[in-house]
């Protein structure tokens, strides 16, 4: 069965700085997706970046990119110029390669923003 | 809409009562999922929907959880005789072919 683990359950980081979120995962598959979703307190789940299996290159959006690891089965997220409205729960998520598979998510790490 | 679109976003019910969470769906999108979110956890799998069929229920935790998409579009995930381990958010997800999943901003279900 897959697996998402983050070590981390809360990091802070002051305004403009970088922080990495770390998230490994488990599976004997070798096509998937891996996805970053952050959560505000408005409950809902908001995508922050998508990177599939196959693609050798580290996705990137904006102020956010990952480095992923497919050997060391690691999907790491940097959010580079930090704000305030970055903070929220960030959950790391692995869905198989076809669309009607569902996501398996991480506990999730509290980020803090400190100006 | 704009957005997956969920109601109501907060519900408290007496144990024992039943209990219907309605998800709409961003319009067009094929794939419904519904997930379970205990305080302080990540979203936990329920159910998948490809248009009106119910291809995973694998993840419904008893058989007090019904859900249902009769034409493929808005659906209902109904719990009955609620317990108290049920209180959780309940969050619904659509996506179109192979592209990222879109949540709504659940419902908050307590049973008191």
């Amino acid at each position: 069965a897959q697996t998402v683990t983050q070590s981390q359950p809360e990091m802070s980081v002051q305004e403009a700085e970088t922080v990495t979120l770390s998230c490994t995962y488990d599976t004997s598959e070798s096509d998937y997706y891996l996805f970053w979703y952050k959560q505000p307190p408005s409950r809902q789940m908001i995508l922050v970046i998508r990177q599939e299996a196959y693609k050798q290159q580290n996705a990137t959006e904006n102020r956010f990119s990952v480095n992923f690891q497919k050997a060391a089965k690691s999907f790491s997220l940097k959010i580079s110029d930090s704000q305030l409205g970055d903070a929220a729960m960030y959950f790391c998520a692995y869905r198989r390669s076809r669309v009607e598979d569902k996501l398996i998510f991480g506990t999730g790490t509290r980020l803090q923003v400190f100006p | 809409g704009a957005g997956v679109s969920q109601s109501p976003r907060y519900k408290v019910a007496k144990r024992g009562q039943d209990v219907a969470l309605r998800c709409d769906p961003i319009s067009g999108h094929v794939s419904l999922f519904w997930y379970q979110q205990a305080l302080g956890q990540g979203p936990e799998f329920l159910t998948y929907f490809q248009n009106e069929a119910q291809l995973d229920k694998s993840g419904l935790p008893s058989d007090r959880f019904f859900a249902e998409r009769p034409e493929g579009s808005v659906s209902t995930l109904k719990i009955q005789r609620t317990q108290q381990e049920d209180s959780a958010v309940y969050l619904c997800a659509s996506s179109y072919r192979s592209g990222a999943a879109f949540f709504g901003q659940g419902t908050r279900l307590t049973v008191v």
